[in-house]
C-alpha cells in the first residue's frame, strides 16, 4: 500500500521567509510518480510539478524548489521568498506505475495550509 | 480559466432530495474522476473513467452515482444524501490513465455540498 505523509499541518510565515514543506512517502513499487498540488482559497487544485522515481535531480522554477530524496523517501517543497499570493494548501501526492489491472491510484498527502503573512 | 469546468459552485440540499454535479473538460483528456474533499482527510478518489468506460469505483455508497456520457462530460447524480457526505467535490481529467500512472491531474474548481 502506498501512503503520503505531510506531517505540517499549518504553516505561517512572513512575506519574504523562506518555508519548506515537507513530504514523505512509502511505497513498494520501485518505479513511481510524485507530484505537488497547490490548492487556493477558489478550491482548483494546480498541478505544480511531476516527478519519476528515476530522476533524482532536483528542481528549480522561479521561486519554487524540490528536494527528491529517495534514500529518506522524502520530497520536499521549498518556497524561496514567499509572497502572500503563495497562501494555499499545498498537497503532495504519489502514483505508482499503473499495473494493468485497474488498480491504479494516486494517494494524496493531508495537505499543509501555508499562510503568508504581509 | 480552468479547462475544467464544474457547476455548481455550490449547492445545499436536503437529504431527500435528489441533484446533480456536472464536470465538463476541454483539454481533449480521455480520463475523468471525481474525488471527494472532506475537512482533515485527504482527497478520497471515488470514480475513475477512461474513454467513458468507468474504471475504478472506490467503495462508494450507491446513492452516489456517476455518468459519463462521453470523455469531455461527466456527472455525478446524488441521492438521499446523508449530513457526512457534505464535503467539497472535485471533478479532474488526466490524458490517459492507461499509461504509466505519470499523467497530471488537471482539476476543476469543485462544488461545495451541504447536506442538510
Amino acid at each position: 500500500a502506498q501512503k503520503v505523509t505531510q506531517a505540517q499541518t499549518e504553516i505561517s510565515v512572513v512575506e519574504k521567509e523562506d518555508v519548506t514543506l515537507d513530504c514523505v512517502y512509502e511505497t513498494r513499487d520501485t518505479t513511481y510518480y510524485l507530484f505537488w498540488y497547490k490548492q487556493p482559497p477558489s478550491g482548483e487544485l494546480v498541478f505544480l510539478i511531476r516527478r519519476n522515481s528515476f530522476d533524482e535531480q532536483n528542481e528549480i522554477s522561479g521561486r519554487y524548489s524540490w528536494n527528491f530524496q529517495k534514500s529518506t523517501s522524502s520530497f520536499n517543497f521549498t518556497i524561496t521568498a514567499s509572497q502572500v499570493v503563495d497562501s494555499a494548501v499545498y498537497f503532495c501526492a504519489l502514483s505508482e506505475a499503473y499495473s494493468g489491472a485497474g488498480s491504479y491510484q494516486l494517494t494524496f498527502g493531508k495537505g499543509t495550509k501555508l499562510s503568508v503573512i504581509p | 480559466e480552468t479547462g475544467v469546468t464544474q457547476t455548481p459552485r455550490h449547492l445545499v440540499m436536503g437529504m431527500t432530495n435528489k441533484k446533480s454535479l456536472k464536470c465538463e473538460q476541454h483539454l481533449g483528456h480521455n480520463a475523468m474522476y471525481w474525488y471527494k474533499q472532506s475537512a482533515k482527510k485527504p482527497l478520497e478518489l471515488m470514480f475513475v473513467y477512461n474513454f467513458k468506460e468507468q474504471t475504478e469505483n472506490n467503495s462508494v455508497p450507491s446513492r452516489f452515482s456517476p455518468e459519463c456520457p462521453n470523455s469531455s462530460h461527466l456527472f455525478l447524480h446524488l441521492h438521499t444524501l446523508q449530513p457526512e457526505d457534505s464535503a467539497l467535490y472535485l471533478c479532474a481529467s488526466s490524458q490517459d490513465r492507461g499509461g504509466k500512472g505519470n499523467s497530471p491531474l488537471h482539476f476543476g474548481n469543485g462544488t461545495r455540498l451541504t447536506v442538510t
